[in-house]
């Protein structure tokens, strides 16, 4: 079936460099994606989404990209923190059923 | 804190007991979730409520009872399980309009022994 996966399951990250987690979609269908993080003890927090009209979104240190062409996307931290330090889940829905479809998540380890 | 509250944190059942797990929100959604995380897994719907009505229930087996007795609660009542239901229980709500991003609880911690 069709399902939203993360390309790695973890990623060691040195504290100032930047962090890119990707994730691959194959439901052509979705129409809005969204980044959670996840630390440890701790329920999933929604971090940035993009809808698929989009290829680029920015917040505060985040950036998402999106590539329908290749079905892509990935979430981009600038000067990565300690506090990043979680695990992360790319999220697929649509804006007819609101259900979220989540990849298996990445590990970022911010390395001091 | 995001708004949606899950006791308790942590349960530690028996194969024969009966417990509940309570969800409540505080955002004025009217769609609630409850989702099961396994180890090395993604994150598994279990069941979907919007303004109280069942819309969704993933194949879960009948040992799970959900409960939504007003758009704010939301509960997950456990009977029978079986030590493969271990794992961590989360709740989440949206908003039927607008953003469809889900807002977690901090979730429920269950070892069925």
């Amino acid at each position: 079936g069709e399902s939203v996966g993360l390309h790695l399951p973890t990623l060691s990250v040195q504290e100032g460099d930047n962090s890119i987690i990707n994730c691959a979609y194959s439901n052509s269908a979705s129409d809005y994606f969204i980044w959670y993080k996840q630390e440890s003890g701790k329920g999933p927090q929604f971090i940035i989404d993009i809808r698929s009209n989009m290829d680029k979104r920015q917040g505060q240190r985040v950036t998402v990209l999106l590539n329908k062409t290749v079905k892509h996307l990935s979430l981009q931290i600038a000067a990565t923190q300690p506090g990043d330090s979680a695990v992360y889940f790319c999220a697929e829905t649509s804006a007819n059923d609101y259900k979220l479809s989540f990849g298996a998540g990445t590990t970022v380890t911010v390395r001091a | 804190e995001t708004g949606v509250t899950q006791t308790p944190r942590h349960l530690v059942m028996g194969m024969t007991n009966k417990k509940s797990l309570k969800c409540e929100q505080h955002l004025g959604h009217n769609a609630m979730y409850w989702y099961k995380q396994s180890a090395k897994k993604p994150l598994e719907l279990m069941f979907v409520y919007n303004f109280k009505e069942q819309t969704e229930n993933n194949s879960v087996p009948s040992r799970f009872s959900p409960e939504c007795p007003n758009s704010s609660h939301l509960f997950l009542h456990l009977h029978t399980l079986q030590p493969e239901d271990s794992a961590l229980y989360l709740c989440a709500s949206s908003q039927k309009t607008g953003p469809p991003e889900a807002f977690f609880g901090q979730g429920t911690r269950l070892t069925v022994v």
